[in-house]
């Protein structure tokens, strides 16, 4: 298995453009993630989705939109790119969390995002 | 809201000696779950230690324990024996229990610099 896995890797954007960072998992996850890290800090949810077709916000959503169209797929969307989004991105994903015995999130290894 | 806070932003520890890092967090709820994730320079968030809220029982994971004070809200973790390979930066988060999302809130993380 290869996990959870995203694409690219870095990327600089100039002020204004968009882009979709890409996440996929091979574990048959039914709960996807995103989070965004800004320098030194903790991890902030953007979206979440509990299943295909199901998609809901997180803490820091403006900006962003997301699509959940297969199990294995979750990309993030930005439109109108801002200084601001300059961050580290993580996708995770997770079994349904019926007990922390298995509710485990599995991470992707982040796309590092400046936008100029 | 939930809260979780680290109070510690650096700490660094000689090799093979003992090492707590704090976390406090703030919930009303009963049922809820609590971890510590690390995130050596590679960026890779890793897994350390889960605890569940009903369990009275603290969490132990070789070197790796936690001290669990539910009426305290205070979660600190244990890393007895440090190794070079335990410098990384360290998160603690919660997840809700009762929601059944697996989302997780994050503290902002401490440094921890393990010294030859």
């Amino acid at each position: 298995n290869a996990g959870v896995t995203q694409t690219p890797k870095f990327r600089i954007l100039k002020i204004g453009q968009s882009m979709t960072l890409q996440c996929t998992q091979d574990m048959n996850h039914n709960y996807m993630y995103w989070y965004r890290q800004d320098p030194g800090m903790g991890l902030k949810l953007i979206y979440y989705s509990v299943g295909a077709g199901i998609t809901d916000k997180g803490e820091v959503p403006n900006g962003y939109n997301v699509s959940r169209s297969t199990t294995e797929d979750f990309p993030l969307r930005l439109e109108l790119a801002a200084p601001s989004q300059t961050s580290v991105y993580f996708c995770a994903s997770s079994s349904p969390p019926v007990s922390a015995s298995t509710d485990t999130q599995y991470f992707g290894p982040g796309t590092r995002l400046t936008v100029l | 809201a939930q809260t979780v806070t680290q109070s510690q932003p650096e700490m660094s520890v000689q090799e093979a000696e003992t090492v707590t890092l704090s976390c406090t967090y703030d919930t009303s709820e009963n049922n809820y779950y609590l971890f510590w994730y690390k995130q050596p320079p590679s960026r890779q968030m890793i897994l350390v230690i889960r605890q569940e809220a009903y369990k009275q029982q603290n969490a132990t994971e070789n070197r790796f324990s936690v001290n669990f004070q539910k009426a305290a809200k205070s979660f600190s973790l244990k890393i007895s024996d440090s190794q070079l390979g335990d410098t990384a930066m360290y998160f603690c988060a919660f997840s809700h229990g009762s929601s059944n999302t697996g989302k997780l809130i994050f503290g902002q993380g401490t440094t921890l610099q393990v010294k030859p």
